[in-house]
């Protein structure tokens, strides 16, 4: 079963600033998906960015970009210019292509806090 | 731009009653999902349907949990006898296609908390 591990459960950034958020997967498959999810006080859970497991190039989405190392099964996520509305909880998550029900497999979340 | 909804906000219910909660998912989707979220805990899978019938399911989603699809809009989760660990936020989500590039992207509900006393 694939397993779906953020080692960091609070991080914290200054405004402006530059953080990253680590995220670490077990997969036997060769093809599959990786999303980050931000999840604001709201409860809300929203798509930040995505990456194909078959394209090398890392995904960028403005502020927000990844640096996806498939041998070493990372996927980390990079803030850059941070906000005060970064601040949320934010999910890893994995999901095969062939995967027929489009199951989700989330890691356990990392809380990001932004200091003005 | 479009959103998936989901009714109520919050519920409470007590032991052993039945509870349904609904999602509207976004109009062009064919792929509906129900996940779960136990207070500070992981957000887990619970189901997915398709063409009104379940795709997948997950070891959670028991004789217990149902889903239905009774309109063209609405898609539900029951639970026919509550139980105080089924206390969670429960998410909807929806996609356009199975698989494809953006279009197999999952779009989030605001989610139902749901505590069962």
């Amino acid at each position: 079963a694939q397993t779906v591990t953020q080692s960091q459960p609070e991080m914290s950034v200054q405004e402006a600033e530059t953080v990253t958020l680590s995220c670490t997967y077990d997969t036997s498959e060769s093809d599959y998906y990786l999303f980050w999810y931000k999840q604001p006080p709201s409860r809300q859970m929203i798509l930040v960015i995505r990456q194909e497991a078959y394209k090398q190039q890392n995904a960028t989405e403005n502020r927000f970009s990844v640096n996806f190392q498939k041998a070493a099964k990372s996927f980390s996520l990079k803030i850059s210019d941070s906000q005060l509305g970064d601040a949320a909880m934010y999910f890893c998550a994995y999901r095969r292509t062939n995967n027929a029900g489009n199951m989700l497999t989330f890691g356990g979340g990392t809380r990001l806090m932004v200091k003005p | 731009e479009p959103e998936v909804t989901q009714t109520p906000s919050h519920q409470v219910t007590q032991m052993g009653q039945e509870v349904i909660l609904r999602c509207v998912p976004i109009s062009n989707h064919l792929y509906f999902y129900w996940y779960r979220q136990i207070l500070g805990q992981k957000v887990e899978f619970l189901v997915s349907f398709y063409n009104n019938e379940i795709s997948e399911k997950s070891e959670i989603f028991d004789d217990q949990f149902s889903v239905e699809r009774p309109d063209g809009s609405n898609f539900t989760l029951k639970i026919r006898s509550t139980k105080l660990e089924d206390s969670a936020m429960y998410f909807c989500a929806s996609s356009q296609a199975e698989s494809g590039g953006i279009q197999e992207t999952q779009y989030f509900g605001p989610g139902t908390r749901l505590l069962v006393l």
